[in-house]
């Protein structure tokens, strides 16, 4: 069964601080995609990355995958609270194209 | 540009009845997701429409789980009978095309409790 594990499950930091999430699966994979989740809200696509070493910057947050490690990170520079959020990777299979998603990551900027 | 459309926002029933979503994709969707969100978890996907055929459903309980979309548009979940696990969000979401890096549009979901 394919698995896609983030960490850390919850974080907690400053305003102004940077922090990265990190998002590993288990299958290979060519589509990864992040979205953003508030409370009590749907889900927003954030990002897109379809190839090896695929980097896409929007803001303060910026994605990146390395397709041989089976990694992405979702890296958060200058943290402001309105970046407090549930943050999902998915993933999505190459061969059937099923999606996984990952456990989300609760971020809480701290003013 | 509409986004995705669901209906109802809410629902309780009691286990073992029967309940339906409705879900009305962005216009031009070919294809249209069901995903079951638990609280404290990731959306799961449960069923993957391209268009009104099925590409995907090895997640979806077919026991007590039906899904379809006639003509292409919009598509219905039913679970019968409910049981007490049923109880999550049920988001639907469209993308204009599978398979190519498209992006996922998702509705604002339903929130079914069963008691």
């Amino acid at each position: 069964e394919l698995k896609v594990e983030q960490n850390p499950l919850f974080l907690s930091m400053q305003e102004g601080k940077n922090y990265t999430i990190y998002c590993n699966y288990s299958t290979t994979s060519d589509r990864l995609y992040w979205y953003r989740q508030d409370p009590g809200k749907s889900l927003e696509s954030l990002f897109v990355l379809l190839s090896n070493g695929a980097v896409k910057q929007e803001g303060r947050l910026m994605a990146s995958l390395d397709t041989k490690a089976r990694l992405s990170t979702l890296h958060i520079t200058a943290a402001v609270h309105d970046l407090s959020a549930t943050y999902f990777c998915a993933v999505a299979r190459k061969i059937g194209n099923q999606f996984y998603f990952g456990t989300g990551t609760s971020l809480t900027v701290i003013p | 540009e509409a986004g995705v459309a669901q209906s109802p926002r809410y629902k309780i029933i009691e286990k073992r009845q029967s309940v339906a979503f409705w879900c009305n994709p962005i216009s031009g969707h070919a294809t249209l997701y069901w995903y079951q969100q638990i609280l404290g978890q990731g959306p799961k996907l449960l069923i993957q429409f391209q268009n009104n055929g099925v590409v995907d459903d090895s997640q979806l309980p077919k026991d007590r789980f039906s899904a379809e979309r006639l003509k292409g548009v919009d598509s219905t979940l039913k679970i019968q009978p409910a049981k007490l696990e049923d109880s999550a969000v049920y988001l639907c979401a469209s993308s204009s095309l599978a398979g190519k890096g498209e992006t996922q549009y998702f509705g604002p979901g339903t929130r079914l409790l069963v008691l």
